[in-house]
Parts: C-alpha cells; structure tokens; sequence
C-alpha cells in the first residue's frame, strides 16, 4: 500500500462546478498536510497548507480527517484555469510524501 | 521570491556516463530535496539535506549520491546513469525545521538515459 493515495482522475467538469478530491495517508504520525498543484511541463507550487480545523482560501478549501486519515479539497465554481494536476503532500518529520497527484480538466 | 534554479532543463546522456545535476536556492533555506517524478508515479524522494554536509537518504537513492558543499547548493549525481534513470528531476527547497514547511520547486530536469 503507497503511503500516500489519490484517485488520478481524470475527473471532467463543466466550468461553474463543484469538484472534490480525497487523499488518504497511511503514516498516522503525520503531522503536516498540504495540497500542491501542477500545471503541465510545470513545477508543482503550493495551493494550500491543510490545518485541523480546516480552512478555506477563496474558492478552495481544505480539510483534514485524522480519524481517518484523509485530507480532502474542494474547489467550488471551477474555472477553465484550475485546470491542472493537484498533489497531496504529508509531512512526517523532514520527510514529504507526495500523493502521485489527481488531475483535472475544466470545460467550457 | 524564492527562486530555486536547476542547471539545465533537458539533457539527454548515454548509458554509464556519469551525469551531474545541480540546484542551487536563493532563500538560505536549510532543507533541500531531490525527487524524480514519473508518469503514475508521482514525486518519489532520493535524497535530502537539513544541512550543510548533511544528507539523508530518501525512498530510492540507489544509483545516486549528492553533494551539499555550500548551503544554497545541492548536487544530484548519477554515477553511472541507466535507463531506468530517465525520469524528471525535481529539486526543492524548505526553510529550517521539519514538518510544517511548504517546499519551493525548481523546474525540473528532463533527463534521458540513451
């Protein structure tokens, strides 16, 4: 079992919907969570931190389910340019563990 | 702005040659990465540094060795690339300290092993 997982998608949405992904972890010692995007050709950049109580930056908000061990995001009214491939990333110690990502396409 | 730059972004070597890829950071950040990412595969780590001549190994660092001479660079080296080596190469930066830090990427190395 990877030590981190997401579904890679592709998931095909029309522009103005709602898109969610789930990301489980294995590692419950994991203190750290975040989500990266990707864009084609492009280096993955950070989209945003995941804190427990969950947190929102404009369209997009994040979650975390420590029980379970999962992060989620959500990204609502999607645009043409959320386009891209969105990584999971868990911290445990120094080390990241990168999901292997999830990839989206927004259609007009 | 954090800028993390990689010395080439396409190389192409033959099988045995010994291949150097180098990053270098302009933050002062203690922690540097190498990863390689393949199709399916996602972000895989080979090695990292908390520290000037410090380095860890990662989840594949068979087949490389690194460098960390100066605290802004960070050398990846294959000392006798194969095929199997060809891969994006993907080289990071974080601020000192574990856990909460985001890492800042450079953009990548498309090496091919001939």
């Amino acid at each position: 079992r990877k030590e981190v997982e997401q579904d890679p998608g592709p998931f095909n949405v029309p522009e103005g919907a709602t898109v969610a992904f789930n990301c489980t972890y294995s590692n419950s010692a994991s203190q750290s969570f975040f989500w990266y995007r990707q864009d084609c050709r492009k280096e993955p950049k950070l989209l945003m931190s995941v804190y427990s109580s969950g947190n929102e930056d404009g369209r997009f908000t994040a979650q975390l389910n420590r029980a379970s061990q999962y992060i989620s995001l959500l990204i609502r009214d999607s645009k043409l340019s959320d386009s891209a491939t969105y990584l999971c990333a868990v911290n445990s110690g120094f080390k990241t563990i990168f999901g292997a990502g999830t990839r989206l396409f927004v259609k007009a | 702005d954090v800028k993390v730059t990689q010395s080439s972004r396409y190389l192409v070597k033959r099988t045995g040659e010994k291949v150097f890829l180098e990053c270098v950071q302009d933050m002062d950040h203690e922690n540097m990465f190498w990863y390689r990412q393949d199709p399916g595969l996602g972000l895989r780590l080979i090695y990292f540094s908390y520290d000037v001549k410090m380095k860890e190994k990662g989840d594949i660092p068979e087949g490389y060795s690194v460098s960390r001479e100066k605290k802004e660079r960070f050398s990846l080296i294959l000392e006798s690339a194969s095929t199997n080596q060809t891969s994006m190469y993907l080289c990071a930066s974080s601020p000192g300290g574990e856990n909460y830090n985001e890492q800042f990427f450079g953009p990548g190395t498309r090496l091919t092993v001939l």
